[in-house]
């Protein structure tokens, strides 16, 4: 079946501007988190969406970074007023029953 | 403590060998464990799940699980460059925690 997909796959920018990344999950997962990971680093937790409850926003970065997920489905991460230091690939995972599944990512680069 | 910690690496073995990577936890209500693989510059990919204690094997990998311990291990039979990558512990508990990955490098 379908996996995680995002777009767009690469994004170039120029700082101050606003970005939208989208993330379509696997169909029936319950579960979507956004991470960031920067060259060569870890995975860092951004938001989590379960179901129709709050989302956990603890890992987001500053207030230009938001999230919202549709219908329980489909998600966009918003980054406005992009920043030199947002570069980086930025992933969505959906799950159920505890394992997430991961999309390609979107490559993001602020000039 | 850490919540998650993993050996960074790099972790090199010999083509055939066994290798070996380890991730201790700290939260003792997590409940299901995971491995992941992360190739350079690829995202990561699910390679294996636990939930009880003990080992479960799946084709090369074994997972080994030891709540006690506060202890998950994966091993790597026969190893190949191909498996040359980033693997990553994962936990879940009252939420979903990542390590920082152990880098392994398998030489031919």
């Amino acid at each position: 079946g379908a996996g995680v997909s995002q777009s767009p796959s690469n994004k170039v920018t120029e700082k101050g501007k606003d970005v939208e990344l989208r993330c379509d999950p696997i169909s029936g997962h319950t579960a979507l988190y956004w991470y960031r990971q920067s060259l060569g680093q870890g995975l860092e937790f951004l938001i989590y969406f379960q179901g129709n409850s709050a989302p956990d926003k603890s890992g987001l970065p500053s207030d230009r970074f938001s999230a919202e997920r549709t219908g329980g489905s489909v998600s966009t991460l918003t980054i406005q007023r992009t920043q030199q230091e947002d570069s980086a690939v930025y992933l969505c995972a959906s799950s159920i029953w505890g394992a997430q599944y991961f999309g390609p990512g979107t490559r993001l680069l602020v000039l | 403590q850490k919540e998650v910690e993993q050996n960074s690496g790099p972790l090199s073995v010999p083509e055939g060998a066994i290798a070996s990577l380890n991730c201790t936890y700290s939260d003792r209500g997590s409940q299901s464990f995971f491995w992941y693989r992360q190739y350079s510059g690829k995202s990561p990919e699910l390679i294996m799940f636990i939930y009880s204690n003990g080992d479960k094997e799946d084709g090369r990998f074994t997972a080994q699980l030891n709540k006690a311990s506060q202890y998950v291990s994966l091993l790597i039979r026969d190893s190949q460059p191909s498996d040359s990558a980033t693997y990553l512990c994962a936990l879940y508990g009252q939420n979903f925690v990542f390590g920082p990955g152990t880098r392994l490098s398998v030489l031919p």
